[in-house]
């Protein structure tokens, strides 16, 4: 069974940082797609980054420049560090596994999700 | 950026069926996908690639595509159906539609 948990979330102050981290079992991280995607108070939601089984990496407009995607493949873990952070980066940010194919990408399997503030 | 549209919200009668769709250019040329979002949890992806069903979903949900409007339809709905749906395709990155509420009455 597939289980990704989040952490890192929280208070943060716009311009600061956070690293949010996925742990995953039951998945090799370095062997799948690997997401991030958020969802604002009350909104839907919004994807926000993407690491390939080769080690690239892909950014919505909105975080581009700002957000760092990585994995630690000793730890099976997924790191997204977040910098200059903005009010509009308040979300519940959920780590997700995608399956990709040459002409689409869906999420099958979510963490729980994990809430971060940004608000001075 | 492609753009897609959900109604806000959908009603149904306990035990009848509830058809959410999710609209766009000749989306029917795209695979869509399908999630479903109850109060405080994660999403579930309950169809993709417009009609495959994943394992653990129950056959009531099962979804159609063709040419500018996409159909997730659930049959004999129940309670426990209550719940946002978002649709999702790929457009130059993932796009997700705003969601639509399903109310069962």
């Amino acid at each position: 069974e597939v289980q990704l948990v989040e952490s890192g979330g929280g208070l943060a102050q716009p311009g600061g940082s956070v690293r949010l981290s996925c742990a995953a079992s039951g998945i090799t991280v370095r062997n799948n797609y690997m997401n991030w995607v958020r969802q604002a108070p009350g909104k839907g939601l919004e994807w926000v980054s993407v690491i390939y089984v080769d080690g690239r990496t892909y950014y919505a407009d909105s975080v581009k420049g700002r957000f760092t995607l990585s994995r630690d493949n000793s730890k099976n873990t997924l790191h997204l560090q977040m910098n200059s952070l903005m009010p509009e980066d308040t979300a519940v940010y959920y780590c997700a596994r995608s399956v990709d194919t040459d002409t689409t990408r869906w999420f099958d399997s979510w963490g729980q999700g994990i809430l971060l503030t940004v608000s001075s | 950026s492609y753009e897609v549209t959900q109604p806000l919200s959908v009603s149904v009668a306990l035990g009848q069926t509830a058809r959410i769709t999710c609209g766009g250019n000749n989306i029917g040329s795209k695979n869509v996908h399908w999630y479903q979002q109850k109060p405080g949890q994660a999403p579930v992806l309950v169809i993709y690639r417009d009609s495959d069903r994943p394992s653990g979903i129950p056959e009531r949900f099962s979804g159609s595509n063709s040419g500018n409007t996409a159909t997730l339809t659930i049959s004999r709905a129940q309670a426990g159906d209550e719940a946002d749906y978002f649709c999702q395709l790929w457009g130059s990155s993932p796009v997700f539609g705003g969601g639509t509420k399903l109310t069962v009455l």
